[in-house]
């Protein structure tokens, strides 16, 4: 089955980069998404991207894909206090709604002063 | 702006009792919406689809009965939690397809279910 993979925490000092880490196992996976979850709060989608493409910066967020390795890579530029929260990996076979989502577990960034 | 909406935002009831969490499209159509469920610090699993007009589709292991999903109108489904017990408390999402061409689904700001 499908199935993706993060690690569950990482630590960075403010100001540096954080690099979050994710791979897949379906092949056929053509959109990858990185959400944003904040405590006691919902999902906020922060960037996507489809399988055609090998990057996307979008302001202080670089999203990498090595298709053939299956994975996904969100790097934070000038990390802040504001960035600390559970950043899911996902993806899903057809872009828009034709299916559902499938999630990491999730990274907790921990952001140190 | 919010464009799913999810009601209620947290419930709390007693054990037994059954509970319904809505969501709603706004100003657009949904033939589709997606459930999800989420334990604490734990990832987001689907549980469902919802299919306007006709039958959800199911994610192996979710049980059909525990959890009635109705997509009546074009623009809600409803998620209903039946004789909820404590092991069903969990934060309950759902999200419906982005609009025009292949754009990211739409999530509501979930709903945190407790059962005493």
């Amino acid at each position: 089955g499908e199935d993706v993979e993060q690690s569950l925490f990482l630590s960075v000092r403010e100001g540096d980069s954080s690099v979050i880490n994710c791979t897949y196992t379906d092949s056929s996976s053509t959109y990858l998404y990185w959400y944003k979850q904040e405590p006691g709060a919902g999902l906020q989608l922060l960037t996507y991207i489809f399988s055609n493409m090998d990057m996307k910066q979008d302001q202080r967020l670089t999203v990498l894909l090595n298709k053939k390795d299956k994975h996904l890579s969100l790097r934070i530029a000038d990390t802040q206090t504001g960035d600390s929260a559970i950043y899911f990996c996902a993806e899903s076979y057809s872009g828009g709604g034709a299916d559902g989502l499938t999630f990491g577990k999730g990274t907790h960034l921990i952001i140190q002063p | 702006g919010a464009v799913v909406s999810q009601h209620p935002s947290w419930v709390i009831c007693k054990s037994g009792t059954s509970v319904k969490i809505e969501c709603r499209s706004l100003d657009f159509q949904a033939t589709t919406m997606f459930w999800y469920r989420q334990f604490p610090k734990q990832s987001l699993m689907l549980m469902a689809t919802s299919n306007e007009g006709s039958k959800a589709t199911y994610e192996q292991g979710v049980e059909k009965d525990k959890f009635l999903i109705n997509h009546a109108s074009l623009t809600l489904s409803t998620l209903t939690v039946t004789s909820a017990h404590p092991e069903d408390s969990s934060f309950y999402i759902c999200s419906a397809p982005g609009q025009g061409g292949n754009q990211p689904q739409h999530f509501g700001d979930g709903t945190r279910l407790s059962i005493l």
